[in-house]
């Protein structure tokens, strides 16, 4: 089946720990997207990414980094220095960059600080 | 800061009523506006992609218009199911920046 995985689905990390959230995708998509969700709030963009080797950050890209190495991976990493992390993220992907092609999300990975 | 807003925030209603909501943003600088479902524990599924002023689209009992010039997007069901239970988002994209940025959602309940 095509689609977008996320893992893992629940993630608890310690207060100073960094943690990497999974992003995969088998559609042959060029363009990926991480967002955050906040209660009461729209989902919010942390950072994107148009092509391989290539990511610019988003509205809220403090205390997060990304990579893209290759087409069908786009990991987040959550660091020490993000100062709520604790929140829903989301994975997404539109078959070109540019935003006039809908996205495919994924189902998310719930992120608690302890 | 550009700003989307969904109302109402949420919206309970029997089975059988049609109902709509509201998403406003910002009139200039217009690229693209989307609409999302969100079923609880599901992922987001695009409803429509929306890019010209007066545009209306249809998928099965679901509709959206646009108007640009005023900054407005109306989402209809026609004779809601339970199964149209879920959250719906919009997301507004503007020329300058190519980002989507998205409402807070309106979250239907559909009674049987």
């Amino acid at each position: 089946d095509g689609g977008i995985t996320q893992s893992p689905k629940y993630l608890f990390r310690k207060e100073g720990q960094n943690v990497t959230l999974s992003c995969e995708q088998n559609l042959n998509h060029d363009a990926m997207y991480w967002y955050r969700q906040d209660p009461g709030q729209g989902l919010r963009l942390i950072y994107y990414s148009q092509i391989v080797n290539d990511f610019q950050k988003g509205d809220i890209a403090e205390g997060y980094s990304v990579s893209r190495e290759k087409k069908e991976s786009f990991p987040l990493t959550v660091t020490s220095a993000q100062k709520n992390p604790t929140a829903f993220y989301l994975c997404a992907s539109s078959p070109n960059p540019g935003t006039r092609d809908e996205q495919f999300f994924g189902p998310g990975t719930r992120l608690t600080v302890l | 800061i550009l700003n989307v807003e969904q109302s109402p925030q949420s919206l309970h209603v029997q089975e059988g009523d049609s109902t709509n909501f509201t998403c406003s943003f910002p009139s200039s600088n217009f690229y693209a506006l989307h609409w999302y479902r969100w079923e609880t524990a599901k992922s987001p599924e695009a409803l429509f992609v929306m890019t010209l002023n007066g545009d209306e689209k249809k998928k099965g009992r679901i509709s959206a218009t646009l108007n640009t010039k005023e900054g407005y997007s109306y989402l209809y069901i026609k004779g809601s199911q339970p199964e149209d239970s879920a959250t719906y988002l919009c997301a507004f994209v503007t020329s300058n920046t190519g980002k989507l940025i998205f409402g807070q959602g309106t979250t239907l309940q559909v009674k049987p």
